[in-house]
């Protein structure tokens, strides 16, 4: 089983508003990854959880806040959104292991900030 | 210099064509290749992993050169279900971070 889980799979939400994004994986990976992807661009790597511990924030603003409650669940937390941050958000899970470090995606949060 | 650099594309090819992508990286050191196919709208999906002796998956073939750093992608047969987004991904660094070329996208046309 490959499967990474996101929800929701759509989400509309204003600046003033607070929200989440959640990612969950059952395939014992211990990393877990944050990706925004603007249209006709690659993913853009937001943070890195390794054994559930921030390992990479790629200066991403305050704004975003990411949280690992346990090995399989990964939040991403957001408020005080701007109508720029509109993207497909993405998660995805790896083992940190030098052979088998391939990298599943969830489907994605496409997110639409008014 | 980016790090990973594609072939801009797109790339409109008939049914049946073979159609071939490269991909060249900047960093000697990378460690891990690969290729991920994204439909519109769509999450990326692991294509095939990328090695040095090359790898062979139906009519999907790719190859590693390390002298040269770049990576292809060789498609054979095309069908209208390959129309997609290539993306080539490496990986570097000790905390193996993973780097996206910019995509190419693939349209096989009827």
């Amino acid at each position: 089983d490959t499967e990474v889980t996101q929800t929701p799979k759509h989400l509309v939400m204003g600046m003033t508003n607070k929200k989440s994004l959640k990612c969950e994986q059952h395939m014992g990976h211990r990393a877990m990854y944050w990706y925004k992807q603007k249209a006709k661009k690659p993913p853009e790597l937001m943070f890195v959880y390794s054994y559930e511990k921030l390992s990479i924030n790629e200066s991403v603003p305050s704004r975003f806040s990411p949280e690992c409650p346990n090995s399989s669940l990964l939040n991403l937390h957001l408020h005080a959104l701007q109508p720029e941050d509109s993207a497909l958000y993405l998660c995805a899970s790896s083992q940190p292991n030098r052979d088998t470090d391939t990298q599943y995606f969830g489907p994605g949060t496409r997110l639409t900030v008014l | 210099r980016k790090e990973v650099e594609q072939d801009p594309g797109p790339f409109n090819v008939p049914e049946g064509a073979t159609v071939a992508f490269n991909c060249t990286y900047s960093n000697s050191a990378s460690q891990s290749f690969f290729w991920y196919r994204q439909d519109c709208r769509k999450e990326p999906k692991l294509l095939m992993s990328v090695y040095s002796s090359g790898n062979e998956d139906g009519r999907f073939t790719a190859q590693l050169n390390r002298a040269s750093q770049y990576i292809s992608l060789l498609i054979r047969d095309s069908k209208l279900s390959d129309s997609a987004t290539y993306l080539c991904v490496v990986i570097s660094g000790s905390a193996r971070q993973l780097t996206f070329g910019s995509g190419t996208q693939l349209t096989v046309l009827p």
